[in-house]
């Protein structure tokens, strides 16, 4: 079945430093891949997404891009604020199947 | 800008009590959806609703879970006799069009903890 494996936390980075995380899926079709984050004592968000491969989602200095050879959607950002702090998920969808990675909790410091 | 809200947001119930978890979906939304996160863990999906049925469900959606639209307005999930596994966040999603290609929104989540 349709999965999603993603780095595990929690990762901590300093301002400004350079963001990395992984994220791998398995599908048995053509899904979309999405990246939701969750700040905290609220509900996720829709971060970025990719319909297709090839395809690079972007929002917030954040991005990913559809790699269907190496089954992959790293989420990206060049430069981390403190504001950033929060759980960063990994989600496929194909059809009406949404399954999610296991979460990654990320921590700037000042 | 439009919002998902859940109530309640904290329930504490003991174990064996009903309880109904209730979601006001954005108002030009067709599908919703309940996921639920055990402390620390991923998010599971457990139910997806379209045209006043279930259109799939996981194989954690047993037969102590059930959803409806009662009214049109709210979506709730009614859980009959809770278990101490239960104790989880349980969020409401929904979304204008299937989520292959939309986007979910979520609520902000209900927390259930069953003693």
């Amino acid at each position: 079945g349709n999965s999603v494996t993603q780095m595990e936390g929690p990762v901590t980075l300093s301002e400004e430093a350079f963001l990395t995380i992984n994220c791998t899926y398995t599908a048995t079709g053509y899904p979309s891949l999405f990246w939701y984050v969750q700040y905290p004592g609220e509900g996720l968000q829709l971060l970025l997404k990719a319909t297709k491969a090839d395809d690079k989602g972007s929002n917030k200095g954040f991005e990913a891009t559809y790699r269907k050879e190496t089954t992959s959607f790293h989420l990206e950002k060049g430069s981390v604020q403190v504001s950033d702090s929060a759980v960063y998920f990994c989600a496929l969808s194909e059809g009406n199947d949404m399954r999610f990675g296991a979460g990654t909790r990320l921590t700037v410091k000042p | 800008e439009p919002e998902v809200t859940q109530t309640p947001s904290h329930q504490v119930t003991q174990m064996g009590q009903e309880v109904i978890l209730r979601c006001v979906p954005i108002s030009n939304h067709l599908y919703f959806y309940w996921y639920r996160q055990i402390l620390g863990q991923k998010v599971e999906f457990l139910v997806s609703f379209y045209n006043n049925e279930i259109s799939e469900k996981s194989e954690i959606f047993d037969d102590q879970f059930s959803v409806e639209r009662p009214d049109g307005s709210n979506f709730t999930l009614k859980i009959r006799s809770t278990k101490l596994e239960d104790s989880a966040m349980y969020f409401c999603a929904t979304s204008q069009v299937t989520h292959g290609t939309g986007e979910l929104f979520f609520g902000e989540g209900s927390r259930l903890t069953v003693l």
